[in-house]
């Protein structure tokens, strides 16, 4: 069964709003979550490194004050998308760190227009 | 910067065909993952190497982890229309526990 899930699965927005993704751990507690974005027939690019109970790390280039990642428990981490615009149009994948290994949840689609 | 790079990029064969893919870097790695990935889903993973040289298979994927633990290939033995995908390889390089990620390979396997 799914070790990691994500809600919600798709999501369609209008330009100038906010989203939330989560990310669940099932069954297993995760101190370290990661965030990725995806386009088309292309590879995972990591944009945050969550960590339960501190700062998330972002990566080089992420505007951290755009996607806002709160891991507020051993389970869930948050994705907030603020201020979406069609450029944040993308597919957004977590992983959850399990006995150092990742296990990625089914993903997000979202789409801003 | 750490890079792992993968090839082919695409490929489109004939079911019945054998295929490699290649990921490949300058950088020593304390193992490498396999992960599949189907449209609009998560990576799903296949195999973990950690040992310079080792061999893993899974039925008919062939999975090798060289020496020097630097690079890595995936062998398809008769390729069945259901092994079309995204195949991407990670490597661990053992800091912060990031993965560096190949660019993938989309494999279309034709009936």
């Amino acid at each position: 069964g799914a070790v990691v899930s994500q809600h919600p699965s798709r999501v369609i927005c209008k330009s100038g709003t906010s989203v939330k993704i989560e990310c669940r751990s099932l069954d297993f507690q995760a101190t370290t979550m990661f965030w990725y974005r995806q386009f088309p027939k292309q590879s995972l690019m990591l944009m945050a490194t969550s960590n339960e109970g501190s700062k998330a790390t972002y990566e080089q280039g992420v505007e951290k004050d755009k996607f806002l990642i709160n891991h507020a428990s051993l389970t869930l981490s948050t994705l907030t998308v603020t201020s979406a615009h069609p450029e944040d149009s993308s597919f957004y994948i977590c992983s959850a760190l399990i006995l150092e290994t990742q296990y990625f949840g089914p993903g997000t689609r979202l789409l801003v227009l | 910067t750490q890079l792992l790079e993968q090839s082919p990029q695409f490929l489109s064969i004939q079911e019945g065909e054998n295929l490699t893919v290649y990921c490949n870097s300058s950088s020593v790695f304390s193992s490498l993952q396999w992960y599949r990935q189907e449209p609009g889903e998560g990576p799903v993973l296949l195999v973990t190497v950690v040992t310079g040289g080792e061999v893993k298979k899974l039925k008919r994927l062939t999975f090798q982890f060289g020496d020097a633990r630097k690079d890595s290939s995936l062998h398809i033995t008769a390729a069945q229309p259901g092994d079309t995908g995204l195949y991407l390889c990670a490597g661990d390089a053992g800091n912060n526990r990031k993965l560096i990620w190949g660019l993938g390979t989309s494999l279309a396997v034709n009936p």
